[in-house]
């Protein structure tokens, strides 16, 4: 089966640092994404891991590590405009559908 | 740069009526996917076409179908109508092949309202 965890929601302060994780237990591995969405909104891409290591990305950055199942998204010098929904999403098996989790809804307070 | 289109962007309908919901997507990408995003819910895969053919089914109720046509444009087609049809309907879509990897590029989304 596929599952996806990552925490409901967050608050962190503007300017700060924050960290969303999420773990995967999924049948078949091929590339995990994060994506932004704003209330109503599209999910907009924000960055894709498919080795273990860092990727960096501006403010943006994501870890994955393929024999824990987990991946992080770091987010530098929050602005509130950062208030938004994150999902992790995985790639099973190449070109199929992506498995979403639920999302975590962070929230910038001045 | 040209974005995957959906149209309508807003549709109202009543219980029991049908409903018809566009995905045009970006030159030289040939996979659609179709997604339901209930409110506050996470996307929903609901099924895919490659080539104009299904290629992935997800939790589409049988009440629904799609078909992509010769222009790689997609149609979903949702009959029967239920309160619990009201969701964002998001398509997106990839180009097959050629890259090293598969990011689906969304549309903005319909949001449909049956009441």
């Amino acid at each position: 089966g596929q599952n996806i965890d990552q925490p409901t929601e967050m608050t962190a302060t503007e300017g700060a640092i924050v960290q969303i994780n999420c773990t995967y237990q999924t049948s078949g591995f091929n590339g995990l994404f994060w994506y932004q969405q704003h209330a109503g909104e599209a999910p907009t891409f924000l960055s894709y891991n498919v080795l273990d290591g860092l990727e960096e990305k501006g403010r943006f950055s994501s870890f994955l590590s393929r024999s824990k199942g987990y991946s992080y998204l770091l987010l530098k010098e929050l602005q509130m405009k950062d208030s938004a929904s994150y999902l992790c999403a995985v790639h099973a098996p190449r070109n199929t559908p992506l498995v979403f989790g639920k999302g975590t809804r962070l929230s910038v307070i001045a | 740069a040209a974005g995957v289109i959906q149209s309508p962007r807003h549709l109202i309908k009543e219980k029991r009526e049908t409903a018809t919901l566009k995905c045009y997507p970006i030159p030289r990408h040939d996979t659609v996917y179709w997604y339901q995003q209930g409110p506050g819910q996470d996307p929903q895969f609901l099924i895919s076409f490659y080539e104009k053919m299904q290629s992935d089914k997800g939790s589409i109720p049988d009440r629904f179908s799609a078909q992509q046509f010769s222009d790689y444009h997609s149609e979903l087609n949702m009959s029967s109508l239920e309160l619990g049809d009201s969701a964002l309907y998001f398509c997106a879509t990839t180009p097959w092949g050629g890259r090293s990897y598969n990011e689906q590029f969304f549309g903005p989304g319909t949001r449909l309202t049956v009441l």
